[in-house]
């Protein structure tokens, strides 16, 4: 079993779309965030939930809205595409101190 | 947030020991000391976590002196599938503060 799954795995779309990411965790941990890894591999956090509570919104645009429906769940939906979000999506869930990341989600914006 | 400094790459051949050394001068006393090891096209995975002295599990060591400004991740006998980017991150306890990933180092294993 995928401990933390995100979907799709590739994500195509032109700009201006609308477009969600879903991520689940079986692992029962109280705390999801979503980073963004762009071309040049830096790893950056955008969001934090604490059992459906947003503790952490890192400097991101609006366009991108976090949604948690349970503490097992936590999506991303990215409003008005553009090229710029191009880059690896990642989820992942934690508990005490070590994270389990899932294996991402390519968005290339055309 | 306490900031990490590791070297950008490095480069070894099969079976030799490896050591990454991390800097991190502004560490807080709840902090904790945490590798993470990535293959392309993959998500960051746990490797080793501490606090202060040695830490050694299945696949590495971790040494953290005293003051703790720094810290090294040892792999002993690299193979080819080690090839990836190391990450040391320093964060707390509360998970109030999410982890910072600095650029981590990329380390080429060679035949």
């Amino acid at each position: 079993d995928t401990a933390v799954s995100q979907t799709p795995k590739y994500l195509v779309t032109q700009m201006g779309n609308d477009k969600s990411i879903k991520c689940e965790q079986n692992l029962g941990h109280d705390t999801m965030y979503w980073y963004k890894q762009d071309s040049k591999k830096f790893l950056k956090i955008m969001f934090s939930y604490n059992n459906k509570e947003l503790i952490i919104n890192e400097t991101v645009p609006n366009r991108f809205s976090p949604k948690s429906p349970d503490k097992a769940h936590l999506n991303l939906h990215i409003n008005s595409l553009e090229l710029g979000d191009s880059a690896v999506y990642f989820c992942a869930s934690s508990q005490d101190r070590s994270y389990t990341f899932g294996s991402g989600t390519r968005l290339t914006v055309v | 947030l306490a900031k990490t400094t590791q070297p950008i790459s490095m480069d070894s051949y099969e079976g030799q020991e490896v050591n990454i050394t991390c800097s991190h001068n502004n560490i807080a006393t709840n902090d904790y000391i945490t590798w993470y090891q990535q293959f392309p096209s993959q998500g960051p995975r746990f490797i080793i976590q501490g606090y202060k002295t040695k830490v050694t599990n299945e696949v590495a060591s971790l040494f953290i002196p005293a003051d703790r400004k720094s810290s090294t991740l040892s792999l002993p006998r690299v193979s080819l599938s080690d090839t990836a980017v190391y990450y040391c991150l320093v964060g707390d306890t509360t998970g109030r503060r999410a982890l910072t990933f600095g650029s981590g180092t990329r380390l080429q294993v060679q035949p």
